[in-house]
């Protein structure tokens, strides 16, 4: 089926670790998005993409990159895995900016740092 | 900055209650406002949104938020909860990024 997928959906990695996070979308969305969800602190933002090779930062940057040299994909990494990283993230992304075009929502991967 | 801040944590009712969340966001330009619904283990989709002309807008499952420019508000309502509205609920608003409120967790009694 199209539409955006996360994997792995689980994953348990040590601290100090590098790893990665990936994301496909087969809608042709211009624009994709990286949150984390945290029990109370709802969805926060780690970074977003307009279109390949144009990336910004969210609100909580510090210790990821993203990277999209395709469309369809937007990966995020952790460069040195820190049990505060622990948390489930979800990719999402957009058709455009304007007009109201909703967010669609990938499953999720949950990433336990030990 | 841009930010959105939902005043209820946790909200309990039983079935038939009504139901009000609020939302309110900090932003100085166009905004697109969204109501986002997540179901105990799946991911978020779209309740409703809002973008341009009736400030009441209507979604699916028998939700409707209201904006209130003057107040920066964009509370959720609806007449009467199921127990399957059971979930955690989160507001949403696009100006120069898309950020979430912190999102609120309603259990229906049934």
């Amino acid at each position: 089926d199209a539409g955006i997928t996360q994997s792995p959906r689980y994953k348990i990695t040590e601290t100090g670790r590098q790893v990665t996070l990936m994301c496909h979308q087969t809608w042709s969305h211009s624009y994709m998005f990286w949150y984390r969800q945290d029990l109370g602190h709802g969805l926060r933002l780690i970074y977003y993409s307009a279109a390949a090779d144009i990336t910004d930062k969210g609100e909580v940057p510090d210790g990821y990159v993203v990277s999209r040299s395709k469309t369809e994909n937007f990966p995020l990494t952790l460069e040195s895995a820190t049990r505060s990283q622990t948390s489930v993230y979800f990719c999402a992304s957009s058709e455009s900016w304007n007009s109201g075009t909703e967010a669609f929502f990938g499953q999720g991967t949950r990433l336990t740092v030990v | 900055a841009q930010s959105v801040s939902q005043h209820n944590h946790h909200v309990i009712l039983s079935e038939a209650a009504s139901l009000e969340l609020g939302c309110n966001y900090s932003y100085g330009g166009t905004v697109n406002l969204f109501w986002y619904v997540q179901y105990p283990g799946q991911h978020l989709q779209l309740l409703l949104k809002y973008f341009s002309g009736d400030p009441l807008v209507k979604g699916i499952k028998g939700f409707e938020a209201e904006f209130i420019k003057s107040k920066f508000s964009f509370n959720l309502r609806k007449p009467s909860v199921q127990w399957s509205d059971t979930a955690e609920y989160f507001c949403a608003v696009k100006g120069g990024k898309l950020i979430f409120g912190q999102g609120t967790e309603l259990s229906v009694k049934p």
